[in-house]
């Protein structure tokens, strides 16, 4: 069945860049998403990437996509303190398959 | 403004005691979902409606109960709670998962079942 995998915590300090990174096992997804959670909220869509894209750019996020390794990733350049959050992956599947999430990644930012 | 409403924001139950939890959307949406987040565990998927009168299970649907008579309103219902369904509930809605995966999050619910 489709797994999607994230590290649980990242530590970054103010104004480095964070990355965010997601593996999964389904070949067949057609979008992978990022969700950011912040505190007492529920999840917000970042961004997005089509499965036959290799790269994203928005602003300060950047999403890379390597589809022969299975693994996607969440660049975010001049973190600030605000970015502190909990980022989720997921895919989507063609039809009316529901998405798949990972577990999340909590990203502290020490100021 | 487009959102999805969850309520209540915050609950206290004992165990047994029968509970709704209302969710409801003002975008048309023919998905809605309902997902627990527990720590450790991440985002799990209880039930999912494709559309009015249709649901189906997600992973964790035990001692759950949903309904969609409407379009826009989406209960999650728990017939007799059990102190290990005390978690953080999430509503959401979109267009569709085969149309698109851009879901829209409630703010959640705190249950606490004593």
């Amino acid at each position: 069945g489709e797994d999607v995998e994230q590290s649980l915590f990242l530590s970054v300090r103010e104004g480095d860049s964070s990355v965010i990174n997601c593996t999964y096992t389904d070949s067949s997804s057609t979008y992978l998403y990022w969700y950011k959670q912040e505190p007492g909220a529920g999840l917000q869509l970042l961004t997005y990437i089509f499965s036959n894209m290799d790269m994203k750019q928005d602003q300060r996020l950047t999403v890379l996509l390597n589809k022969k390794d299975k693994h996607l990733s969440l660049r975010i350049a001049d973190t600030q303190t605000g970015d502190s959050a909990i980022y989720f992956c997921a895919e989507s599947f063609p039809g009316n398959t529901p998405l798949v999430f990972g577990k999340g990644t909590r990203l502290s930012v020490i100021a | 403004e487009a959102q999805v409403t969850q309520n209540p924001r915050y609950l206290i139950t004992v165990t047994g005691k029968k509970l709704t939890v209302t969710c409801s959307q003002n975008m048309n949406h023919e998905y809605m979902s309902w997902y627990r987040q527990d720590p450790g565990l991440g985002l799990r998927q209880i039930y999912y409606s494709m559309n009015v009168e249709v649901t189906d299970k997600g992973d964790v649907p035990e001692g759950y109960k949903v309904s969609r008579k409407e379009k826009r309103n989406f209960p999650l219902i728990l017939e007799s709670p059990s102190p290990n369904q005390t978690s953080l509930y999430f509503c959401a809605s979109s267009p569709g998962p085969g149309k698109s995966g851009k879901l829209f999050f409630g703010s959640g619910t705190q249950l606490s079942v004593l």
